[in-house]
């Protein structure tokens, strides 16, 4: 069956480092990937979408980078603030079918 | 602009009730997905409507039924509840069919559904 694993262990890091987060996911071959913030208590926010013939793509201080080969895609934000702290929500979408993995929770500590 | 608007915003309910939440996408947006996220998990797909069609179901019981109306609001209906429905139940609207390249989508704050 189709599976997602996002980074087990929470994240924590130092202000103004670099957060590099993990989505692996097997048996799946996903027309494009996007990434999610959730902070507690309220709904998913948009971040990035990357396609299947994308390597790589870049917003502000995010970056995703999405290999089909290894199954897997990186997101990383850098220049890191505290504000940053949140969770961050991998999915997999194709033919109109979301799956999400359970998330990595990000802190950011000044 | 207003957001994707839920209602209730929390509600309690019996075992073996049924439960309607209703959600509001943006306005222009034709495609409504709805979502199950239990704590400390990812959100599960339930529906996917687009055009007042259905265009995508997640593995979920008969129990779980959606409709999406003509000026695109959409309602989600839970019958004969149980306690493991207890969750928050997420609305997401896009302006095209989720599975069209470069579709952003914007979630709503959730509905909080506890079954006691």
């Amino acid at each position: 069956s189709q599976k997602i694993e996002q980074n087990s262990e929470a994240l924590n890091i130092q202000e103004g480092k670099t957060a590099t987060l993990t989505c692996n996911y097997t048996n799946y071959s996903p027309a494009y990937l996007q990434w999610y913030r959730q902070d507690p208590g309220r709904g998913p926010v948009f971040l990035l979408l990357i396609r299947e013939n994308e390597k790589e793509k870049r917003k502000e201080r995010l970056k995703v980078t999405f290999d089909t080969t290894l199954k897997q895609s990186l997101f990383h934000i850098t220049a890191s603030q505290p504000a940053d702290s949140a969770t961050y929500l991998c999915a997999l979408d194709k033919a109109g079918k979301s799956t999400f993995g359970d998330g990595t929770t990000l802190t950011v500590k000044p | 602009d207003a957001g994707v608007t839920q209602s209730p915003t929390h509600l309690i309910k019996t075992r073996g009730q049924q439960v309607t939440l209703r959600c509001s996408p943006i306005s222009g947006h034709k495609s409504v997905s709805w979502y199950q996220q239990v704590l400390g998990q990812g959100p599960q797909f339930i529906f996917q409507y687009y055009e007042k069609e259905e265009r995508g179901r997640g593995n979920f019981p008969d129990r779980f039924s959606a409709r999406q109306f003509p000026n695109y609001s959409s309602e989600l209906n839970v019958n004969a509840l149980l306690l493991g429905d207890s969750a928050l139940y997420l609305c997401a609207s896009s302006l095209y069919a989720v599975d069209y390249s470069g579709n952003t989508i914007y979630f709503g704050e959730g509905s909080w559904l506890t079954v006691v």
